[in-house]
C-alpha cells in the first residue's frame, strides 16, 4: 500500500540555524500539506500546495518558513532561522484531491536546542 | 468561525468495554467533510474515516462506528468491545467549504484500555 514517507524521523539542530525537512508523499496524489504538533497538543495546519503553488498558508507560516517541490517527487518544508518554539512534530501529508482524506506521513521530531 | 471540539481530554476503560468518543463542530460552510483520526504512541497518523456533510448514514466498520448528526453538530465515534491496541489519541477534524487545505483538528481524546 502506498505511503507517505518523511526524512529525517529525528533533527536536532541549534537555534538560529536552518533545517530542511523532506517528504515523498503519495505518488499520484495533487494536494500536498506540512502540519505540526507540539508535544502533547493538537495538529496545526501549517501549509497546503498544489499545482507548484502555495494554496494557503496559517498565521504560523510566516517568511522563516518556505516549501518547494523541487522535483516530480520530493516536497520540503524548509525553516529558515530556527526558534525554540519550532520544536515540534513535522507532519506531512498528502490527497488525491481537495477534500479528500490526507494521509500522513510518520513524522520528523524537530528538537532545537 | 470553523472549531471542532473535543471535550474528553481522557478517556480510561476496561478492555470489551464499550466507549465512545465526542466531538462536536463549528462551521457556516454548508459543505463540509468530517474526519477521524487515530494517533497510536508510535506518533503516526492513521486516517479512519471520512464523512461529507450531506451523507448523514451511520458508518459501521467492524468495531467502530460512527454517529453524524447535524440537527446538534455532532460526529461521534463509538469502539465497541474495546481491546488494549485501540489504546492511542484520537482526532476529530472539520474541512470546511472555503478551505484550500486546511484541516481542523480538535485537541483529541487520549483513550486508555486497560487489560
Amino acid at each position: 500500500e502506498p505511503e507517505v514517507t518523511q526524512t529525517p524521523s529525528h533533527q536536532v539542530t541549534q537555534m538560529g540555524q536552518e533545517v530542511i525537512l523532506r517528504c515523498v508523499p503519495i505518488s499520484n496524489h495533487l494536494y500536498f500539506y506540512w502540519y505540526r504538533q507540539i508535544l502533547g497538543q493538537k495538529v496545526e495546519f501549517l501549509v497546503s500546495f498544489y499545482n507548484n503553488e502555495i494554496s494557503e498558508k496559517s498565521e504560523i507560516f510566516d517568511d522563516q518558513f518556505s516549501v518547494e517541490r523541487p522535483d516530480g517527487s520530493n516536497f520540503t518544508l524548509k525553516i529558515r532561522s530556527t526558534k525554540l518554539e519550532d520544536s515540534a512534530m513535522y507532519f506531512c501529508a498528502s490527497s488525491p484531491g481537495l477534500s479528500y482524506e490526507q494521509y500522513f506521513g510518520p513524522g520528523t521530531r524537530l528538537t532545537v536546542t | 468561525a470553523q472549531k471542532v471540539t473535543q471535550a474528553q481530554t481522557e478517556i480510561s476503560v476496561v478492555e470489551k468495554e464499550d466507549v465512545t468518543l465526542d466531538c462536536v463542530y463549528e462551521t457556516r460552510d454548508t459543505t463540509y467533510y468530517l474526519f477521524w483520526y487515530k494517533q497510536p504512541p508510535s506518533g503516526e497518523l492513521v486516517f479512519l474515516i471520512r464523512r461529507n456533510s450531506f451523507d448523514e448514514q451511520n458508518e459501521i466498520s467492524g468495531r467502530y462506528s460512527w454517529n453524524f448528526q447535524k440537527s446538534t453538530s455532532s460526529f461521534n465515534f463509538t469502539i465497541t468491545a474495546s481491546q488494549v491496541v485501540d489504546s492511542a489519541v484520537y482526532f476529530c477534524a472539520l474541512f470546511y467549504g472555503g478551505s484550500q487545505g486546511n484541516l481542523i483538528f480538535g485537541k483529541g481524546t487520549k483513550l486508555s484500555v486497560k487489560p
